[in-house]
């Protein structure tokens, strides 16, 4: 079945340290890709996203490309700040079908230090 | 315009109650999905429907638990005779066109996190 594979956590960084959160998939469709954010006692926010091969999703500072050939897409930030800790979820959904749910991975959490 | 709203924030219920999880979606969005998160889990989908109707609840546990998205009013989820494993944030996410749409973007509330004593 479909399924989304993340790195595990805590990720421990420094402020203005470099982030990569890997991210690999399995689907056996042509899925959409997204990570979203959680924070501490709140939902689930839509970080990027991206909707075929190649495609690049970029906000706030961070990016994933679309990795088709890898099956991937990880998150990257170049410079991590206090207010970037909380978990990242990576999720999938495949287009055109009739499932209605995101499959997400377990999730990494992120601690930036000042 | 408003996200999507859930009620209550936090519900504590003893072993066979029922819990009764309420979710208004973003207005202008047809579409509902529910999820659960257990501790240090990521997201599990349980129901996804539209108005009046289930299109699809793979995730739902086969007893004890249902959902409903009525013409007026919230999307609620029910949970009869809760046990201590239900212990949950229970997630409601809407969205404004239907899944499987290429890149259908969810909306999700702030949760509803269940504790059953």
């Amino acid at each position: 079945g479909d399924s989304v594979t993340q790195m595990e956590g805590p990720v421990t960084l420094s402020e203005e340290a470099f982030l990569t959160i890997n991210c690999t998939y399995t689907a056996t469709g042509y899925p959409s890709l997204f990570w979203y954010v959680q924070y501490p006692g709140e939902g689930l926010q839509l970080l990027l996203k991206a909707t075929k091969a190649d495609d690049k999703g970029s906000n706030k500072g961070f990016e994933a490309t679309y990795r088709k050939e890898t099956t991937s897409f990880h998150l990257e930030k170049g410079s991590v700040q206090v207010s970037d800790s909380a978990v990242y979820f990576c999720a999938l959904s495949v287009d055109g079908g009739s499932q209605g749910n995101l499959i997400f991975g377990k999730g990494t959490k992120l601690s930036v230090k000042p | 315009n408003a996200g999507v709203m859930q009620n209550p924030r936090h519900l504590v219920r003893r072993r066979g109650q029922e819990a009764r999880l309420r979710c208004s979606p973003m207005k202008g969005h047809s579409h509902v999905y529910w999820y659960r998160q257990l501790p240090e889990e990521g997201l599990k989908f349980m129901v996804y429907l539209q108005k009046e109707n289930i299109i699809d609840e793979s995730g739902m546990p086969k007893e004890r638990f249902s959902a409903e998205f009525p013409k007026e009013g919230p999307s609620i989820l029910r949970i009869q005779q809760v046990v201590r494993g239900d212990s949950a944030a229970y997630f409601c996410a809407s969205s404004p066109v239907s899944a499987g749409s290429q890149g259908n973007i969810q909306y999700f509330g702030a949760g509803t996190r269940l504790s059953v004593l």
